[in-house]
């Protein structure tokens, strides 16, 4: 099973700032099968990034997504205050999915 | 527009199964993969498995591999999963999810989510 680690845990940070979260897989993975979500309380999932760095319909393109093999990166270019939120990368393989334990953007 | 419409919350005992539905709307049901996912209070996501609509093939995750059943009703456009022998790491929320696309595996639409309380 491939392992996805998120760095860092939390992340604090003033709004307006640059965000950059990291996600690291325990073996290569295809770009294609690589997705980011964020998570506010009480809310499901919404899907930000898919294939890497394609952003989903709706989404606003301070948000990008990078990367390959295994280290992928989502950046906030800058922070707005609906963005403070949880976050969580995704692959997909052998018909599974697996998540990171995420990362907490939180207000500085 | 695109619609996963879930059941409500379950109180259950110890040992008991839930059953818990996913009402689809606004595609075509067979076209989409469905995926379920679970979150335990305070953690993060959990995938349990996946349901092909159109001829009901199902692949779960190792970890629940004979306590999960996934069946669907194409009558109904509805997606069903079924967890048993429950105890109390059970408690969690449960989302059902479609893929994106019908060739992209990542969660593009979720349901509400359902709270399953396990608690003697």
């Amino acid at each position: 099973e491939i392992v996805l680690t998120q760095s860092p845990g939390t992340l604090s940070l003033s709004p307006g700032e640059r965000a950059t979260l990291s996600c690291r897989a325990s073996q290569s993975i295809t770009s294609s099968d690589l997705a980011w979500y964020q998570q506010k309380p009480g809310q499901a999932p919404r899907l930000l990034m898919y294939g890497a760095s394609s952003r989903a319909t709706g989404i606003p393109d301070r948000f990008s997504g990078s990367g390959s093999g295994t280290d992928f990166t989502l950046t906030i270019s800058r922070l707005e205050p609906e963005d403070f939120a949880m976050y969580y990368c995704q692959q997909y393989s052998s018909s599974s999915w697996t998540f990171g334990q995420g990362t907490k953007v939180e207000i500085k | 527009q695109v619609q996963l419409v879930q059941s409500g919350a379950e109180v259950k005992k110890p040992g008991a199964s839930v059953t818990v539905s996913c009402k689809t709307s606004g595609y075509t049901f067979t076209h989409y993969f469905i995926h379920w996912v679970r979150q335990a209070p305070g953690q993060g996501l959990e995938w349990m498995g996946i349901i092909n609509p159109s001829g009901g093939g199902t692949s779960y995750a190792q970890k629940f591999q004979g306590r999960v059943t996934m069946t669907r009703d194409m009558s109904t456009r509805t997606v069903y999963m079924e967890l048993s022998s429950l105890r109390s790491e059970d408690t969690a929320i449960f989302y059902c999810a479609r893929d994106v696309t019908t060739v992209t595996t990542a969660g593009g639409y979720w349901g509400q989510g359902t709270l399953v309380t396990v608690s003697s």
